[in-house]
């Protein structure tokens, strides 16, 4: 069963870059039959699409993050992370890594179970 | 950016009732249309995708229905686990985008 966790530091200074990992068990991140894909939701708020990222390399970025975001996979650790710079109180959020599977009309899953980052000084 | 605009943002029902929560798209997004249920401090569960295909496992009182700019989430008959807040979601072109949500309450 695929199931992925997020992992990075929950306090960051403003102006400094955000990093999380998220890890996956139960499956490939080599795999072709899977977009890995972070979503973010501030707190008391909707969701946020942040972008996907799949293992030949495709991926697609939120433009309203899009010069400060970056996704990639980590495939010796069967992980794949999300990085924001130049990091605003905007950003506190908790952040989920999700996963879809490609070539179907079907939405995310699983998910990890969220993890908050505060940006605060 | 294509905008999703749930209604209502909020409802009260009782056990029992039936549903029904509406997604409009500022623009024609086919069915590429997807349905998520989130309860308080959870991750969002998918319920439906292409707009009325009901997800592995989603109890069969969750329905949706809808093309083009209008789609609608139904649950007959509502059961206590049914309270949470529900999301649509377009992928029918980048960036994909959500509702901002509906939050059905107990009456």
């Amino acid at each position: 069963q695929l199931q992925l966790q997020e992992s990075g530091p929950g306090l960051v200074k403003p102006s400094e870059t955000l990093s999380l990992t998220c890890n996956v068990s139960g499956g490939s991140i080599s795999s072709t039959t899977s977009y890995w894909g972070w979503v973010r939701q501030p707190p008391g708020k909707g969701l946020e699409w942040i972008g996907n990222v799949h293992y030949s390399g495709n991926i697609n970025y939120n433009p309203s993050l899009k010069s400060r975001v970056t996704i990639f996979i980590d495939t010796s650790k069967n992980q794949f992370s999300l990085k924001l710079t130049s990091v605003s109180a905007a950003d506190t959020a908790v952040y989920y890594c999700t996963r879809r599977a490609a070539g179907k009309p079907t939405e995310f899953d699983p998910w990890g179970r969220g993890t908050l980052v505060t940006v605060s000084s | 950016d294509i905008e999703m605009t749930q209604s209502p943002s909020s409802l009260s029902a009782s056990v029992g009732d039936r549903v029904n929560i509406t997604c409009r798209a500022s623009q024609g997004i086919r069915e590429d249309l997807g349905w998520y249920q989130q309860k308080p401090g959870k991750a969002p569960k998918r319920l439906v995708s292409a707009a009325s295909t009901l997800e592995s496992g989603v109890p069969s009182r969750f329905s949706g229905s809808g093309s083009g700019t209008q789609f609608t989430l139904t649950i007959t008959s509502l059961q206590p686990e049914d309270f949470a807040t529900y999301y649509c979601l377009q992928r029918y072109t980048y960036p994909w985008t959500f509702g901002q949500g509906t939050k059905v309450e107990i009456k």
